[in-house]
C-alpha cells in the first residue's frame, strides 16, 4: 500500500459527460501529480499541483482541469469525455514536488467512455 | 524537450537467470534523475530503482542494478536471479533537477514475462 489513495477505481460513463477522479495524497505529502496511462500514448504526465497552486502542467487538455484543496487532496475533472478519454488515470504523491522526489503512485482510476 | 526510449516491447527470461532492460533518454540538462519503476498487472506502479545524474556510481538495490552511462544516454535495468514476481511492465523514467521538476516523463515499458 503506497499511502495514496484514488477513488473511484472503476467508472464507466457516456461520451458528453463529465467526471471527477478524486486523489489522497500520503499524510504528510504537498505535492500532487495526475498521470494518464492508455494503449496509444503510454503514461504521460498531465498536471503538478503543490500546497495547493499549479507547478507544472504536461499534456492536459483544455478539456480537463484540477484542483488541489486546503486538506491536500486533489479532483481531476473530465469534461466532454470522448472515446479517446477511456485510460487508467493515475495520482501519485511527494513530500515536496521537486526533482528527483519520490513519488507514490495510487492504484489508479479506470475511465470507460462508451 | 526530454525524451525517455525503451526499444524492447517484450522479453522473457527463465526464473534465476538475469536479464537486462534497454532505456535511452534525450536531454540537454547536465544534472537530472533517472528511475525505473515496475508495473505488475495489479497495475500499482512501484519505483525499482534511482538515479542521480551526478553520481558515477550505479544505483544498486538488492538484486535490481542499473548501467549508467552518461554520455551515451543510456540506462539499463539488471534484474539477476529472477523471480516469478518480477513478471510486469518495466518502465524507465525522467525527471529534472529543479524545484518544479518532479514530474516524471515515462518511456512507452517493456513487459517482462519471467518463465518457471
Amino acid at each position: 500500500d503506497s499511502g495514496v489513495t484514488q477513488t473511484p477505481k472503476h467508472l464507466i460513463t457516456a461520451t458528453g459527460q463529465r467526471v471527477t477522479l478524486r486523489c489522497s495524497p500520503r499524510s504528510g505529502d504537498l505535492s500532487v501529480y495526475w498521470y494518464q496511462q492508455s494503449l496509444d500514448q503510454g503514461l504521460q504526465f498531465l498536471i503538478q499541483y503543490y500546497n495547493g497552486e499549479e507547478r507544472a502542467k504536461g499534456n492536459i487538455l483544455e478539456r480537463f482541469s484540477a484542483q488541489q484543496f486546503p486538506d491536500l487532496h486533489s479532483e481531476l475533472n473530465l469534461s466532454s469525455l470522448e472515446l479517446g478519454d477511456s485510460a487508467l488515470y493515475f495520482c501519485a504523491s511527494s513530500a515536496w514536488g521537486g526533482g528527483g522526489t519520490e513519488a507514490f503512485f495510487g492504484q489508479g482510476t479506470r475511465l470507460t467512455v462508451v | 524537450a526530454q525524451t525517455v526510449t525503451q526499444s524492447q516491447p517484450e522479453m522473457s527470461v527463465q526464473e534465476a537467470e538475469t536479464v537486462t532492460l534497454s532505456c535511452t533518454y534525450d536531454t540537454s540538462e547536465s544534472n537530472y534523475y533517472l528511475f525505473w519503476y515496475k508495473q505488475p498487472p495489479s497495475r500499482q506502479m512501484i519505483l525499482v530503482i534511482r538515479q542521480e545524474a551526478y553520481k558515477q556510481q550505479n544505483a544498486t538495490e538488492n538484486r535490481f542494478s542499473v548501467n549508467f552511462q552518461k554520455a551515451a544516454k543510456s540506462f539499463s535495468l539488471k534484474i539477476s536471479d529472477s523471480q516469478l514476481g518480477d513478471t510486469a511492465m518495466y518502465f524507465c523514467a525522467f525527471s529534472g533537477y529543479g524545484g518544479s521538476q518532479g514530474n516524471l516523463i515515462f518511456g512507452k515499458g517493456t513487459k517482462l514475462s519471467v518463465k518457471p
